[in-house]
């Protein structure tokens, strides 16, 4: 069954401390892997796709990684106004018919504290 | 701002009650998606439209139906509601089905239904 695990649940961190955040994956054919950003109250808001092992993107202070299994979204040097749940999310299977599911994690609450 | 419109942005009703929620994709996109979003559930894909036909479907109940009109707005009908059904529901909106290339979609700030 696909499956897709997020971890730490939670991260509290001092403004500056960077870190990483983990998204592991167990899909059939994985066409693509997603990042989004969740504020409170808000739609999950797209960050980055990433489509094969090896792949780096960037934007601002994030950086996120793509191994066969799982990815990294490391975040350097934080500020408070990053603080959101930061969540993962795969396509897998097959386009026949326009097949076009995400399976999203649990995400991860990230607060940075000054 | 996503570009996806999403109405109400609240909705509280009671249990047997039907709703209805609407969305409108971004300006261009043809594929539009729902979601639902609980504590204890995350985000759980329900159904897919492309360009006015089904097609993809998930954890979406037999009391729950969407549909896709010819300005490609949507909306998600919701009848004998339980309690159960409080949720965030969310509508997000992509270019195409899926192929050749994995646009990403866009989420609409969604629907808060309430249930009481």
């Amino acid at each position: 069954e696909d499956q897709v695990t997020q971890s730490p649940e939670a991260l509290r961190l001092q403004e500056g401390e960077s870190s990483s955040l983990n998204c592991s994956y167990t899909v059939s054919g994985l066409r693509g892997l997603f990042w989004y950003r969740q504020d409170p109250g808000k739609g999950p808001e797209f960050l980055f796709t990433l489509y094969s092992a090896g792949e780096e993107k960037e934007k601002e202070r994030l950086k996120a990684t793509l191994t066969k299994k799982e990815s990294f979204l490391h975040i350097t040097a934080p500020k408070p106004e990053d603080s959101a749940t930061y969540l993962c999310a795969v396509q897998a299977g097959t386009f026949s018919g326009g097949y076009n599911k995400l399976i999203f994690g649990a995400g991860t609450r990230l607060a940075v504290h000054p | 701002d996503s570009g996806v419109t999403q109405t109400p942005k609240h909705l509280i009703t009671a249990t047997g009650q039907r709703v209805t929620l609407r969305c409108s994709p971004r300006s261009g996109d043809l594929s539009v998606y729902w979601y639902q979003q609980s504590l204890d559930q995350g985000l759980q894909f329900l159904i897919q439209y492309y360009n006015g036909e089904e097609r993809a479907k998930g954890n979406i109940l037999e009391r729950f139906s969407a549909q896709q009109f010819p300005d490609l707005h949507s909306e998600l009908n919701l009848s004998s509601l339980e309690l159960g059904d409080s949720a965030l529901y969310f509508c997000a909106s992509s270019v195409g089905p899926a192929p050749p290339t994995n646009q990403p979609q866009h989420f609409g700030d969604g629907t808060r239904l309430s249930i009481l």
